[in-house]
């Protein structure tokens, strides 16, 4: 199957500081990814669509100030967590469709567990 | 909304059992499609089942669905220790240029050796 990269696997910052998760599908082309926040023992909530080439689109209640995301690429989407505070401490993940395909099945990287101090 | 809604929210049971977990949603869709989680990593996509199918098999894992009641179900036969893991089902729309995968909040399944 479709493989996605997601770098990196864990970090853990000073409030205040900037962070950037990377997420790279490695043997495909994705037009379109999708970025996740997951609080504990919780579902995926889905923060934006990152579309190459073009501004992310944001869903309802995510500040695109605060999480700025960047799909320069057809195989690289990163998401910058901007002056982090222990609030934004979670597990984040992405996730990619394969170009061409129309089922819809998505390919996830293996998230990033951002802690802020 | 049409997040899907799992039931139960957790499951435990012994190593040889069927597990079966349940997803109800609200709107129509394209497909359902369920995953798997373990503990901290990244979600496993497991099988589609499409909104004209009622019924798929792949190896031990038996999904069906019922459009007219919007839900669908997901059979684990012979359950393994490995098994124990997280499992969401989401529900693709997609048309008019629009995609929407909407996960459910999931059913924890442990599987007691």
């Amino acid at each position: 199957g479709a493989v996605v990269s997601q770098h990196p696997s864990r970090v853990i910052c000073k409030s205040g500081t900037s962070v950037k998760i990377e997420c790279r599908s490695l043997d495909f082309q994705a037009t379109t990814m999708f970025w996740y926040r997951q609080f504990p023992k919780k579902s995926l909530m889905l923060m934006a669509t990152s579309n190459e080439g073009s501004k992310a689109t944001y869903e309802q209640g995510v500040e695109k100030d605060k999480f700025l995301i960047n799909h320069a690429s057809l195989t690289l989407s990163t998401l910058t967590v901007t002056s982090a505070h222990p609030e934004d401490s979670s597990f984040y993940i992405c996730s990619a469709r394969v170009q061409g395909v129309s089922t819809g099945e998505l390919f996830f990287g293996e998230g990033s567990r951002l802690t802020v101090l | 909304s049409q997040q899907g809604e799992e039931d139960p929210q957790a499951l435990s049971i012994q190593e040889g059992e069927n597990a079966t977990m349940n997803c109800s949603y609200k709107t129509s869709i394209n497909n359902l499609q369920w995953y798997r989680q373990n503990s901290g990593r990244g979600l496993v996509h497991l099988i589609l089942i499409r909104s004209n199918e009622r019924e798929k098999h792949s190896g031990r894992l038996r999904v069906t669905l019922d459009t007219s009641k919007k839900s669908s179900s997901l059979l684990i036969t012979a359950s393994r220790a490995a098994d124990t893991a997280s499992y969401f089902c989401a529900t693709l729309y997609s048309g008019a240029g629009s995609y929407q995968l909407t996960f459910g909040k999931g059913t924890k399944l442990s599987v007691i050796p």
